[in-house]
């Protein structure tokens, strides 16, 4: 099962928004409705921020929003502040109980 | 509070085995299944599988299968994935995480665990 494209690096100035794009196959991402989304800080674990591509659990920013079209799911930050400066992977439901993640985002508040 | 406390960082020799263990705090061990992920150094996260808590279940990538064991004691809410044939490779971070059946997610992980293979 290979990893989900995920673009190395995105940046965005304080209060602005961006989206971070997860592509995957319609054996995974375009199969089934079950993409998370995790972020890491340098040195820690991650941490879930988006199941089932637009759940947020309780207690995560109302800022990030998840969403899915075909084979790419995509996280939205918005308001951008220097704490959500860190590593972001995307990871899909790939049948026969296994899963699969991205290659991972580096976001850059400028 | 949901926690997970693992075992801490080992140095192995190539060809050895490892053994990681992931002691889950604040809820019932038996409700959740268990996930293990791997991070090389600078590298992403790597899904490895998932074991259920009461042990009758489980599925790993085909890539490390016969290579991994995974087990859990409900006695003491711990879980623990063994490693053999250890290679140059297998050098990482090893989580475990708390694997939320109904979110389809893991929602608590632990701190994760440096296995180092070197010689």
């Amino acid at each position: 099962q290979s990893a989900l494209t995920q673009p190395a690096s995105v940046s965005g100035s304080p209060g602005q928004s961006i989206t971070i794009s997860c592509t995957g196959t319609s054996t995974d991402v375009g199969n089934y409705h079950l993409v998370s989304w995790y972020q890491q800080h340098p040195g820690k674990a991650p941490k879930l921020l988006i199941s089932e591509v637009t759940k947020r659990p309780s207690g995560v920013s109302t800022r990030f929003s998840g969403s899915k079209s075909g084979n790419t799911a995509s996280l939205t930050i918005s308001g951008l502040q220097s704490e959500d400066e860190a590593d972001y992977y995307c990871c899909s439901y790939a049948g026969y109980s296994i899963y699969v993640f991205g290659t991972g985002t580096q976001v850059t508040v400028l | 509070q949901v926690q997970l406390v693992q075992s801490g960082a080992e140095v192995k020799e190539p060809g050895a085995s490892v053994k990681v263990s992931c002691k889950a705090f604040g809820y019932t061990f038996t409700t959740h299944a268990i996930a293990w992920v791997r991070q090389a150094p600078g590298q992403g996260l790597e899904w490895m599988g998932w074991i259920s808590a009461n042990n009758d279940n489980r599925n790993f990538v085909q890539g490390l299968q016969g290579r991994v064991s995974t087990t859990t004691d409900t006695t003491t809410s711990t879980a623990y994935m063994e490693l053999r044939s250890l290679r140059s490779d297998d050098t990482a971070i090893y989580y475990c995480a708390r694997y939320n059946r109904g979110d389809s997610a893991c929602d608590y992980w632990g701190q994760g665990t440096l296995v180092t293979v070197s010689s």
